[in-house]
């Protein structure tokens, strides 16, 4: 089954404990996304991934950190979690983006990470 | 800056009506329009999706209009039923058509 897989699906923890929710996409596709979701400002991106060894900023990049190692993987670090990183985590991804050949994101069903 | 906007915020109708929703974007250069549907503990799945060659698409129950000039796209809804009760979000791509910039979503309720 095609799918984008997400874990952990729920985690509490302490400020200042590093972190480290993983994605995994069995489609082979070149494009990977992480997004958070808070109440009443939609969902946000986080960074991007044209393909491996290729990231970027997103809107809300600062605190996290990416990689691309593999394409099938792209693993989102909170090196120094704050309060203010409390949210809903989405992970997505897509055959390809850029120009005319913007192709759908399919996304996972999400972590929810709540730092104390 | 780059941003999408999306009204209403809350929608409620009864079943067998319509729901229309509508979203306004920044960036002229933005060619793809897809709609994602999120129900309660999962995550957003594209419903309907338009690029910017195409002025409306349909499929069942569900259709797409694409205003360019005044940066306009709405998803519209007919013959509503409970289950199309969800929260529904728009998005268009930005950045050099790298990403997808999403509006705030609309709370759907179709009430029996």
């Amino acid at each position: 089954e095609a799918q984008v897989t997400q874990n952990p699906r729920y985690l509490i923890t302490v400020t200042g404990k590093k972190l480290t929710v993983t994605c995994s996409q069995n489609m082979n596709h070149e494009y990977m996304s992480w997004y958070r979701q808070d109440p009443g400002l939609g969902l946000r991106q986080i960074y991007y991934s044209m393909n491996v060894e290729v990231t970027d900023k997103g809107d809300v990049p600062e605190g996290y950190k990416v990689s691309r190692k593999e394409k099938r993987n792209f693993p989102l670090i909170l090196e120094s979690p704050s309060p203010n990183q409390t949210s809903l985590y989405f992970c997505a991804s897509s055959l390809r983006m850029g120009q005319a050949s913007n192709q759908p994101q399919h996304f996972g069903d999400g972590t929810r990470l709540s730092i104390l | 800056g780059e941003n999408v906007e999306q009204h209403p915020s809350t929608l409620s109708v009864q079943e067998g009506d319509s729901a229309v929703i509508k979203c306004t974007y920044s960036d002229s250069a933005s060619n793809y329009f897809p709609w994602y549907k999120q129900e309660l503990g999962k995550g957003p799945q594209l419903i309907i999706d338009i690029r910017s060659n195409v002025g409306e698409k349909k499929d069942q129950r569900i259709a797409v209009t694409l205003n360019k000039t005044a940066k306009h796209f709405s998803l519209h809804i007919t013959e509503t039923q409970p289950e199309d009760s969800a929260v529904y979000f728009c998005a268009a791509s930005m950045g050099g058509f790298q990403k997808l910039v999403f509006g705030t979503g609309t709370r759907l309720l179709v009430s029996p």
